[in-house]
């Protein structure tokens, strides 16, 4: 059981918008930013976003976050096949003293 | 710029293993650093933190007690010292920079740790 809640899948069509939920509770993402990570199979994770809404160097544009109160969100517009893979939110958890992640949320694009 | 890991293999229940993390291609002293993991077919479990001078740290409460964090600036390098393994460690092992508090900006390739008899 994952301190931060995903759904477990999530899928689009090409040149659809698709997005990604995750709630936690006011240890973690209430009082810390949130950050997302791309899995791609049989890789390591990438970070995807940071600071709740801010993309790495690398990272287009069609990837956005947001946060309000205690859920956050990840958004992808122009769905694209290579965008198929496993999604992990996270966030520092005060309470914890560590990092939580969500359980993961699997995008297949159809 | 990467972390590359090493040390991974297969243990007995009970056993110790020590994953080492070589950094590279970026001022290691400055970073904060972390020990994620992912058992198969699982999502991603963080296990250790580390700050950049070594003297503050954070453990997971499943690792609690068992697992070890440090690092050696002068090498370069990030360790996780691993005793009183379980079957439930079996994963791969990543490490991971620390941008800012809770984003993992630069992760190395993994290292398999397969706890079996």
């Amino acid at each position: 059981q994952s301190v931060l809640t995903q759904p477990p899948s999530a899928s689009g069509t090409p040149g659809q918008r698709v997005t990604i939920s995750c709630s936690g509770s006011s240890s973690n993402i209430g009082s810390n930013t949130v950050n997302w990570y791309q899995q791609l199979p049989g890789t390591a994770p990438k970070l995807l976003i940071y600071s709740n809404d801010q993309r790495p160097s690398g990272v287009p544009d069609r990837f956005s976050g947001s946060k309000s109160g205690t859920s956050a969100s990840l958004a992808i517009s122009g769905l694209q096949s290579e965008d198929e893979a496993d999604y992990y939110c996270a966030a520092w958890d005060d309470r914890l003293n560590g990092v939580v992640f969500g359980g993961g949320t699997k995008l297949t694009v159809l | 710029v990467q972390l590359v890991e090493s040390g991974g293999g297969l243990v007995q229940p009970g056993g110790s293993l020590r994953l080492a993390c070589a950094a590279s291609g970026f001022t290691f002293s400055r970073y904060e650093m972390n020990w994620v993991r992912q058992a198969p077919g699982k999502g991603l479990e963080w296990l250790s933190y580390i700050s950049n001078s070594g003297r503050t740290i954070y453990y997971a409460d499943s690792v609690k007690g068992r697992f070890t964090i440090s690092r050696d600036n002068a090498k370069n390098s990030l360790y996780l010292q691993m005793n009183t393994l379980r079957a439930e460690d079996t994963a791969v092992y990543y490490c991971a920079r620390d941008l800012i508090v809770g984003a993992l900006d630069l992760w190395g390739q993994g290292s398999l740790v397969t706890v079996s008899s």
